[in-house]
């Protein structure tokens, strides 16, 4: 049974470039989330999807977008990069959509950014 | 503004001894209470608490949430090498979302 899957691990950009991150959830979930967690912080929530549309929002810039797809996978999609942008970005899935909030939530391991 | 406080924000300590971990809360709506580990990239779940004064054990650890004075610990006992970790707290304020309020989490070193 596969976990949450993340491409790519790593990354590096350079200031105003645009970034796509992309995670495929753990099998039988219908809900991504997206976080993003600074070094030596805690992950903040970015913002969620279930049946493909855009369900809850952190306090992120619209610079931050994302998409889901009809196999429940996801992007994420950063524009106008900025150096703070540096983070480890983790993606997680649920089966809330379904009703089966169990509140575990099923992490990736991450893609890196680095903005430089 | 929500937040979660966890204390200390970093540890050492030796095999074989018990740490404490803490992490308070300040929420407008409350659901749950996390506890997840993170070693190297993706944390990992541990407990759930959602009601006052029941302890949840596996193992090594346990944990105990108070509502009425908003806190929770993570016991763990023993220790061992392979709990070095981050371990972090989360308050999940509604049902139906996964936008959960994490602390910055505590950092733990266990040397042998």
């Amino acid at each position: 049974d596969a976990g949450v899957t993340q491409s790519p691990t790593h990354l590096i950009k350079t200031r105003g470039q645009q970034v796509t991150l992309r995670c495929s959830p753990k099998s039988g979930h219908d809900t991504v989330s997206w976080y993003q967690q600074a070094l030596g912080q805690g992950p903040q929530f970015i913002f969620q999807y279930y049946e493909e549309e855009e369900r809850q929002r952190g306090n992120f810039p619209d610079r931050f977008s994302g998409h889901q797809f009809p196999n429940y996978s996801s992007e994420l999609n950063v524009n106008a990069l900025l150096l703070g942008d540096s983070a480890l970005y983790l993606c997680a899935s649920s089966p809330v959509g379904q009703g089966l909030n169990t509140g575990e939530l099923f992490f990736g391991e991450g893609s890196r950014l680095t903005v430089l | 503004e929500d937040k979660v406080v966890q204390s200390p924000l970093s540890l050492v300590v030796h095999e074989g001894d018990t740490v404490t971990l803490n992490c308070s809360y300040e929420v407008t709506n409350f659901r749950s209470l996390l506890w997840y580990k993170q070693e190297k990239k993706a944390p990992t779940f541990l407990f759930m608490l959602t009601s006052s004064g029941i302890e949840k054990k596996s193992g090594r650890l346990s944990s105990i949430l108070d509502k009425k004075e908003l806190f929770s610990i993570l016991n763990i006992t023993a220790t061992q090498t392979g709990d070095s970790a981050v371990y972090l707290c989360a308050v999940d304020p509604s049902a139906g979302t996964d936008k959960l309020i994490f602390g910055t989490g505590t950092r733990l070193q266990v040397f042998p």
